[in-house]
């Protein structure tokens, strides 16, 4: 099946430093969806960016849609211990979300 | 009150066994999802049921059959369970195919 490919896979960062997850596909993207799951929880809908080159803010977290459609990015600034998580791109092919393999964020206090 | 629910939380049983995962909804959406996410936490589609009907079926072994009664509920039963099936199946729903996903808490599945 279709896999999106997602980096990091881990990142461990002092709280206060900022955090990055890139996701790139071989194809171009209708559109890419984000979420995050924390420790022993379930995936939770964060955004879904659609248009090239978009860009969207959630506080702290800012997201973008390359040009082209075939890669994204995540963006936490000064990160919080309840930035932990495992962050992923879900990109959606014909009403199929292939997810990314996650990027795994610890945050130290 | 929970969105998407799902029974039961965790499941330990025996290779060889049959069992099935229960999931509803109470979002009035239209589309529901059966995710698989193994050990290193890959996340992969399973089924997808539009209004009841089955729309999506990846290459999931014949063990897997999803049923849907009604819109708002999408179950999930294995049969002949093997030490591979061992992984936290996630139920998900949609207002329409391929929009935002609201995923259940999971079922953590043990098979010794």
């Amino acid at each position: 099946g279709q896999q999106v490919m997602q980096i990091p896979q881990y990142q461990h960062v002092q709280e206060g430093e900022d955090f990055t997850t890139y996701c790139n596909s071989s194809t171009t993207l209708s559109n890419i969806q984000w979420y995050k799951q924390r420790p022993g929880g379930h995936p939770v809908f964060l955004i879904q960016l659609v248009k090239s080159g978009e860009v969207k803010k959630q506080k702290r977290l800012t997201f973008q849609f390359g040009e082209a459609k075939k890669n994204s990015s995540l963006h936490i600034t000064a990160t919080q211990t309840t930035d932990v998580g495992t962050y992923f791109c879900a990109e959606e092919n014909f009403n199929k979300f292939y997810f990314g393999s996650g990027t795994k964020l610890n945050v130290k206090p | 009150d929970t969105a998407v629910s799902q029974t039961p939380k965790y499941l330990v049983t025996q290779m060889g066994n049959d069992k099935s995962i229960k999931c509803e909804q109470n979002l009035g959406h239209d589309t529901m999802y059966w995710y698989k996410q193994d050990s290193k936490k890959f996340l992969k589609i399973m089924f997808s049921y539009n209004n009841k009907e089955l729309i999506i079926n990846e290459t999931v072994p014949n063990r897997f059959s999803p049923k849907s009664p009604d819109k708002a509920h999408l179950n999930l039963h294995i049969n002949s369970l093997e030490l591979g099936d061992s992984a936290v199946y996630f139920c998900a729903s949609s207002q329409a195919p391929g929009e935002t996903q609201y995923f259940g808490p999971g079922t953590r599945l043990l098979v010794l």
